[in-house]
């Protein structure tokens, strides 16, 4: 049972290349999202499935893409990299999406942006 | 929408020392205000939470109380030990999909 995995650990882009942060959980959770953190600022939430070709905007969902179309897998893919995305992302997953289930967060994926 | 605001941003103690933490939210419709401990390195993991029909919730040395009137809520970490040295989040909300963070406490116990 490995938990919430994203791929890659790092990764350095330049201004305008796109790519895709992978996660991927084995614990069968309905609910799946993407944060970045940034200095300072918290977690804010990007995107965020319900289930399996659900998927809805969080609080900063400008410039990245979501797809869910299987249970484990929840990509993110940033269309056009930007400086101002340079943050650390962290997929995190919950049984379902109500308060009474635990959120288990990712390892993160830090992101520079040149 | 809400809004989160967690103090202080750094919090100092020795160890056996108490710790608290403290957040304020907007939002009356929140509902839910979970904690997290992040370790440097890792991602966020839920210490403890308590909903808006709770005041106060009790769970070994860590203790989290909510005042729904005054909108603030707190989390308490008795005997303090150098392990609980970290980055302690709280949020609000109502549910996983709609929850805010504050910005974060980093927290140091001196042995």
């Amino acid at each position: 049972n490995a938990g919430v995995t994203q791929t890659p650990k790092f990764q350095v882009l330049k201004t305008g290349q796109s790519m895709t942060l992978q996660c991927a959980q084995d614990m069968n959770h309905e609910y799946m999202s993407w944060y970045r953190q940034d200095p300072g600022m918290g977690l804010r939430l990007i995107h965020y499935s319900v289930g399996a070709g659900i998927t809805d905007q969080g609080e900063v969902p400008n410039g990245y893409n979501v797809s869910r179309s299987t249970t484990e897998d929840f990509p993110l893919r940033l269309l056009s990299a930007a400086p101002s995305q340079t943050s650390v992302y962290f997929c995190a997953s919950s049984v379902t999406s109500g308060p009474a289930e635990t959120q288990y967060f990712g390892p993160g994926t830090r992101l520079t942006v040149l | 929408g809400e809004n989160v605001e967690q103090h202080p941003s750094t919090l100092s103690v020795q160890e056996g020392d108490s710790a608290v933490i403290k957040c304020t939210y907007s939002d009356s419709a929140s509902n839910y205000f979970p904690w997290y401990k992040q370790e440097l390195g890792k991602g966020p993991q839920l210490i403890i939470d308590i909903r808006s029909n709770v005041g106060e919730k009790k769970d070994q040395r860590i203790a989290v109380t909510l005042n729904k009137t005054a909108k603030h809520f707190s989390l308490h970490i008795t005997e303090t030990q150098p392990e609980d040295s970290a980055v302690y989040f709280c949020a609000g909300g109502t549910s996983y999909g709609k929850l805010t963070f504050g910005q974060g406490t980093i927290l140091t116990v001196h042995p």
